[in-house]
């Protein structure tokens, strides 16, 4: 059984830039959410797709956006890059149902906004 | 408002001692889930126990036990016999609607050999 990977793993842009990460997720699991989190922060919730939709969504603009594709794997977009992007972002997957929904993390991609 | 709360920033402990990291948590839901997770320097969170709000015993697993106080709103986890492995960042979680964790500051624990 193969956990959640992510790609990649660090990455250096620039103000105003674009970025694409990747996530793939565990074996059996429908539903991908996205995690931010800032140096010495606990992680923030982004959005969680499941079926190729996004079904939820925290408190964060719309330059952030992603999509989840039909094996169940995600992208994250941000647009616009600004300074305050700079933070590890985690993904996680889980499957839909009944009982504890335990989320299970990669080890995320590391973003620094210059 | 659902929030969780984690107000040690940092713990130490002696190796082979147990240890307390306290986590309180505010929400109105009456079905609510409560999650530990311990993070690495490499990143990862680490899935370490779950409690539903409606079990009726604490949660175990191996190590690590989870002191659930309902009525005083608290989850703290217990770490019994501490392992230099053991010292990382740990993160208390909690379900809200949709399936998203709402996660607290962390514990940094260190421990000494």
């Amino acid at each position: 059984e193969t956990g959640v990977t992510q790609s990649p793993t660090h990455l250096i842009k620039t103000r105003g830039q674009q970025v694409t990460l990747r996530c793939s997720s565990q074996s059996g699991h429908n539903t991908v959410s996205w995690y931010q989190q800032a140096l010495g922060q606990g992680p923030q919730f982004i959005f969680q797709y499941y079926r190729e939709e996004e079904n939820g969504r925290g408190n964060f603009p719309p330059r952030f956006s992603g999509l989840q594709f039909p094996n169940y794997s995600s992208e994250l977009n941000v647009n616009a890059l600004e300074l305050d992007d700079s933070a590890l972002y985690l993904c996680a997957s889980s499957s839909q149902g009944a009982g504890a929904n335990v989320l299970t993390f990669g080890a995320g991609s590391r973003l620094t906004v210059l | 408002a659902q929030k969780i709360t984690q107000t040690q920033p940092g713990m130490f402990v002696q190796e082979k001692e147990a240890v307390t990291l306290d986590c309180t948590y505010d929400t109105s839901d009456p079905s609510y889930g409560l999650f530990w997770y311990k993070q690495p320097s490499s990143g990862e969170m680490i899935f370490l126990i779950y409690q539903g709000s409606y079990d009726q015993q604490n949660a175990t697993e191996g190590r690590y036990s989870l002191n659930f106080q309902k009525a005083r709103k608290s989850a703290n986890l217990v770490i019994s016999a501490s392992q230099l492995g053991d010292s990382a960042m740990y993160f208390c979680a909690m379900r809200a609607r949709g399936g998203k964790l709402i996660f607290g500051q962390g514990t940094e624990l260190s421990v000494k050999p």
